[in-house]
């Protein structure tokens, strides 16, 4: 079974600018989140999206929005790129059986973003 | 507003021992999920033990365990056989069970970075 894929792994950035990262869950997953984390902020999560609907949202600025097609697939979207942006942009594909007693949750490699 | 303390910003431990992590959450929530994640320097996050706050029973994986006391707020987790492939950067989570556009709907500690001694 194909893993969750990122892309671009990496990704060199100015600021002001904007950028877009895909992530594709685990076939039959249809749960997407996403996470920022840096050194000195750590985890934090982004949004969460399900069956195309935005479940979930962190406290980060309007700067930072997603979507989700109806593959599952996924998208974040950061404009206006600030310096404080770069960071490690995970996401995880969710699913829960049993009236949510299993869940299985995997998570891909990331996107590393450096603005400069 | 939800947190999540990891007192243990390192920890080592002998290859083939037992070692435990501890983490703290402050909550006023009574129906949440509690996670540990393992982060080894390949950066690729794992999950390790999921624990839904309704049950009384400590939640097991293998080799990992958790003891879960929802009354003190403890979460700590147990590796037993200690083996190297065990050395990673390992966070405990919190998820409130509701679905709601706040910040602290998930929220992370801050590691302990676990070093296996051959």
């Amino acid at each position: 079974k194909a893993g969750v894929t990122q892309t671009p792994r990496y990704l060199i950035k100015t600021r002001g600018q904007q950028v877009t990262l895909s992530c594709s869950p685990i076939s039959g997953h249809r749960s997407v989140s996403w996470y920022q984390q840096t050194p000195g902020q750590g985890l934090q999560f982004l949004f969460e999206y399900f069956s195309e609907t935005q479940r979930n949202k962190g406290n980060f600025p309007g700067r930072f929005s997603g979507r989700q097609f109806s593959n599952s697939r996924s998208e974040m979207n950061v404009s206006t790129l600030e310096l404080g942006d770069s960071a490690l942009y995970l996401c995880a594909s969710s699913l829960v059986q049993g009236a949510g007693s299993k869940e299985t949750q995997y998570f891909g490699p990331g996107t590393r973003l450096l603005v400069l | 507003a939800q947190t999540v303390t990891q007192s243990q910003p390192e920890m080592s431990v002998q290859e083939a021992e037992t070692v435990t992590l501890s983490c703290t959450y402050d909550t006023s929530e009574s129906d949440y999920y509690l996670f540990w994640y393992k982060q080894p320097p390949s950066r690729q996050m794992i999950l390790v033990i999921r624990q839904e706050a309704y049950k009384q029973q400590n939640a097991t994986e293998n080799r990992f365990s958790v003891n879960f006391q929802k009354a003190a707020k403890s979460f700590s987790l147990k590796i037993s056989d200690s083996q190297l492939g065990d050395a990673a950067m390992y966070f405990c989570a919190y998820r409130s069970a509701w679905d709601l556009n706040r910040d602290d709907k998930i929220i992370f500690g801050k590691g302990t970075r676990l070093h296996i001694l051959p």
